[in-house]
């Protein structure tokens, strides 16, 4: 049982540049997400999913795409990367029956 | 919008003694809350948790008190260990936002042996 697993684990992109960020679990979980951390600020939500085929957006969705075609996995989508994108990219998901957030290991992006 | 924000970024003590960290939130519908321990270079990792039917919870060395009243929560760590040493995080909950969660900045934890 790995639970949530995130890929890759670093990534420098140019600015203008496309990349997916996986997530995956293993757990069977419904709800899924997609957090950014930033310095001296809380985790941001940017988007996430209630379940297989389902999306929504969070907080601070522009700039940013997501899909979930498998109940296990959840795709964030950069289109045109930018520097305020830098950040550590956090996954979490949850069984339907609990509110607690389970996280993956994050993602740390830079965009030059 | 949503403010969950704590009182100090940064706490330093003795091992051995206890800790308090301290969270507030403005949103008076939020009826759970978590708390999250986040390792350098590691995810979040859940704590303990409390819902808004509740003033105290425990856990293994940890408490969480909430006071409804003026939207305010802690959590207290007993005999606090080296390996405590992290960033804290509250995180908030409720109906009215869609399920959807929100954090606090985070606090600092150091402890000295």
């Amino acid at each position: 049982n790995a639970g949530v697993t995130q890929t890759p684990k670093f990534r420098v992109l140019k600015t203008g540049q496309s990349m997916t960020l996986l997530c995956a679990q293993d757990m069977n979980h419904e709800y899924m997400y997609w957090y950014r951390q930033d310095p001296g600020m809380g985790l941001r939500l940017i988007h996430y999913s209630v379940g297989e085929g389902t999306t929504a957006k969070g907080e601070v969705p522009d700039g940013y795409n997501v899909s979930r075609l498998k109940k296990q996995n959840f795709l964030l989508g950069l289109e045109s990367a930018a520097p305020s994108q830098t950040s550590v990219y956090f996954c979490a998901s949850r069984p339907i029956s609990t509110d607690t957030q389970y996280f993956g290991p994050g993602t740390r992006l830079t965009v030059l | 919008g949503e403010s969950v924000g704590l009182h100090l970024p940064t706490l330093s003590v003795q091992e051995g003694d206890n800790s308090i960290i301290n969270c507030a939130y403005s949103n008076s519908a939020s009826d759970y809350f978590i708390w999250y321990k986040q390792e350098s270079g590691k995810g979040p990792q859940f704590i303990i948790d409390i819902r808004s039917n509740m003033d105290k919870r425990q856990g293994q060395r940890v408490t969480v008190l909430l006071n409804k009243t003026v939207k305010h929560l802690s959590l207290q760590i007993a005999a606090t260990q080296p390996g405590d040493s992290a960033v804290y995080f509250c995180a908030e909950t409720s109906l009215n936002t869609g399920n959807q969660f929100y954090f606090g900045t985070g606090t600092s934890l150091t402890v000295i042996p």
